[in-house]
């Protein structure tokens, strides 16, 4: 079945990091570009970053540019977020998703997600 | 970056009503608009991309229309699966935007 799914969400402190992992099965994983997006609790979807199918480019949302670091592994098939210097504002439901073709940055394939809470 | 506006924000219907759900784009995006259903607890599913090219396995009273700057999803026909939160998403400009949502609830 193909499928994505997140891990390593949980309860961290204002300025801590942690680390996002998302592994992909039953599809070729490194042929497809990578997102990360985002859910606040009660609240709409916010786009947080992309990589490139091998991992050459990167781009990042204004909220989370220096802070957060996209990378995969495509011989793990295995997309990573690492967030660091977190706020509170960081707290959401983090989705990896599939971008279905490079000309439209579409999106056919998403985890379950995985909860941050950024609390003291 | 390119601001999203969805109306409405909610409805009520009943099954076997006609929905319709319109985005409205800041700027123009060409036919770079996507749609997708959110059930509740669930990850979003891609229902439309690209205006108006349905997503294998979606139902074909699921469609899409506009250009520029106005876009529309159709349920055709309401069926009880369909309550749910509709997403709109733009992929023209980075970084890709999604409107508020709209939550189709039973009347």
């Amino acid at each position: 079945q193909v499928l994505l799914v997140e891990s390593g969400g949980g309860v961290v402190q204002p300025g801590r990091s942690l680390r996002l992992s998302c592994a992909g099965s039953a599809f070729t994983f490194s042929s497809y570009a990578m997102h990360w997006v985002r859910q606040a609790p009660g609240k709409g979807l916010e786009w947080v970053a992309v990589i490139s199918f091998d991992g050459s480019n990167k781009f990042y949302g204004d909220s989370v540019r220096g802070r957060f670091t996209i990378s995969r592994d495509n011989s793990r098939n295995t997309l990573y977020l690492q967030m660091s210097s977190l706020k509170t504002e960081d707290t959401a439901v983090y989705y990896c998703a599939r971008e279905r073709d490079p000309l439209d940055w579409s999106f056919d394939l998403w985890g379950r997600g995985t909860l941050v809470t950024v609390s003291s | 970056d390119i601001q999203m506006t969805q109306s409405p924000s909610s409805l009520s219907a009943s099954v076997g009503d006609r929905v319709t759900i319109t985005c409205r784009t800041s700027q123009s995006i060409s036919n770079y608009l996507h749609w997708y259903q959110q059930k509740r607890g669930k990850a979003p599913q891609l229902l439309i991309y690209t205006t108006s090219s349905l997503q294998s396995g979606v139902p074909s009273r699921f469609s899409g229309s506009g250009s520029g700057t106005d876009f529309t999803l159709t349920i055709s026909s309401l069926q009880p699966e369909d309550f749910a939160t509709y997403f709109c998403q733009q992929s023209h400009s980075t970084p890709p935007t999604f409107g508020q949502g709209t939550k189709v609830e039973i009347k």
